[in-house]
């Protein structure tokens, strides 16, 4: 089964920038769309960038995403951090069947 | 606006079924992909299913194969999620998401809190 590992969590300073990795078991992570999810405490998930690195209108350019084939891996970058940013980040891809499969999750702190 | 509605918090009986409604509005609903997703407390989200608006075909995880019916209403923009043999494991928050494909997800509703317990 396809699967897609990001770490527990993460934390940085204002100002500064982060980088939240995703990692896919098996196959080429470049071949199917990575979208990552926002959640902050008690919210619904919202849509934080799409298509490996599209962002939605509203999300500042301080979010980025990328896909390294190398490491099978994607990425979100987040640069001049706000306390704002705090939240829990999902990737999310989809197997060969088309079936969605999502990150465990990523806690950011902003400290 | 692009918005998703969802129906409001259930609590039902373990065996019985939930249904949960999501309504959109400020896109071309016809055109889109709905997703549904759930997150148990303090837990990861958990896909559970598709339907591509236009044709009616739909796709569930393995998980829930059994239990799960996602339909639409192309009339009133509605998109619905039925759980069957509902069980205390379901307790869940449980989110629509609508994108223009299969592939993603650009808008989501407030979530529906399902609740199950005797």
């Amino acid at each position: 089964n396809f699967m897609l590992t990001q770490p527990h969590s993460v934390s940085e300073s204002p100002g500064k920038t982060v980088t939240i990795s995703c990692t896919g078991s098996s196959g080429s992570i470049a071949s199917n769309y990575v979208q990552w999810y926002q959640q902050r405490p008690g919210s619904a998930p919202t849509t934080v960038i799409y298509e490996d690195n599209q962002r939605p209108s509203g999300v500042p350019d301080r979010f980025s995403g990328s896909i390294d084939s190398s490491s099978n891996s994607a990425s979100l970058t987040i640069s001049g951090l706000k306390t704002e940013d705090e939240a829990d980040y999902y990737c999310q891809s989809y197997d060969s069947s088309n079936s969605w499969v999502f990150g465990g999750g990523t806690k950011l702190t902003v400290l | 606006q692009m918005q998703l509605v969802q129906s409001g918090p259930e609590v039902k009986k373990p065996g019985t079924s939930v249904k949960v409604s999501c309504k959109a509005s400020g896109f071309t609903f016809t055109s889109s992909a709905m997703q549904w997703v759930r997150q148990a407390r303090g837990q990861r989200l958990e896909w559970i299913g598709w339907i591509v608006v236009g044709s009616g075909n739909t796709n569930y995880a393995q998980k829930f194969q059994e239990r799960v019916t996602i339909t639409r209403d192309m009339s009133t923009s509605t998109a619905y999620m039925e759980l069957s043999s509902l069980r205390s494991e379901d307790t869940a928050v449980y989110y629509c998401a609508a994108g223009a494909s299969i592939a993603v997800a650009r808008y989501w509703g407030q979530g529906t809190l399902v609740t199950v317990s005797s």
